[in-house]
């Protein structure tokens, strides 16, 4: 059965620490990788992984993927109070139609 | 603007009343999908639709009807809503295939 695993599921830590959000997964026909953010509302799109760009970075946040461990790490650094989301992790797999799998999130919570 | 729109925002029925929940892109997207989110599953894709009169399952299809008669419209129909429909379901669209979501703000469901 595929899978996404995120972990932590949930984090608290100080503005100014450095964070690193972990995804794994277990997936047939993998095509990509995909972080969203999301705070009160809607999921909003950070970052796409593939075969051929499996690093991205934006800002103070940056994303690896390592296809040999079939994971992927989302870092942020110098965390914001306005970083306090929840961060989904998602995995696109071509498996004769095209269905996204979501992980269950990691809740980030950022104190001033 | 471009956007996805989803109505309504909330909603509370009662067992076994027909609904309907709409969504509708401006972006010309090929790709639409639902999606529902539970506390601590995640976001579990439902229906997916590539293009016009093209549907497909996803991974809780079950008590669930879709249609796709027109690009930009991606209804959600429950025929005969149980409780354990009660969730936060979300409508997204993408360009194409393999390109990131972009998620409307979500209808709230409540079966009672």
């Amino acid at each position: 059965e595929d899978k996404v695993v995120q972990s932590p599921l949930s984090l608290v830590v100080h503005e100014g620490d450095t964070v690193t959000l972990n995804c794994s997964y277990e997936v047939t026909n993998f095509r990509s990788l995909l972080w969203y953010k999301q705070e009160k509302k809607a999921p909003t799109f950070l970052f796409m992984l593939t075969s051929s760009g499996i690093e991205k970075k934006s800002g103070r946040l940056s994303s690896i993927l390592d296809k040999k461990e079939l994971s992927s790490i989302l870092n942020i650094t110098a965390t914001q109070t306005g970083d306090s989301a929840i961060y989904l992790c998602a995995v696109d797999r071509g498996t004769g139609g095209f269905k996204t799998i979501f992980g269950a999130g990691t809740r980030l919570f950022v104190k001033a | 603007e471009a956007q996805v729109t989803q109505n309504p925002r909330y909603l509370i029925t009662v067992t076994g009343k027909k609904l309907t929940v709409t969504c509708s892109q401006n972006m010309n997207h090929e790709y639409m999908s639902w999606y529902r989110q539970d506390p601590g599953l995640g976001l579990r894709q439902i229906y997916y639709s590539m293009n016009v009169e093209v549907t497909d399952k996803g991974d809780v299809p079950e008590g669930y009807k879709v249609s796709r008669k027109e690009k930009r419209n991606f209804p959600l129909i429950l025929e005969s809503p149980s409780p354990n429909q009660t969730s936060l379901y979300f409508c997204a669209s993408s360009l194409k295939t393999g390109t990131p979501l972009h998620f409307g703000n979500g209808t709230r469901l409540t079966v009672t």
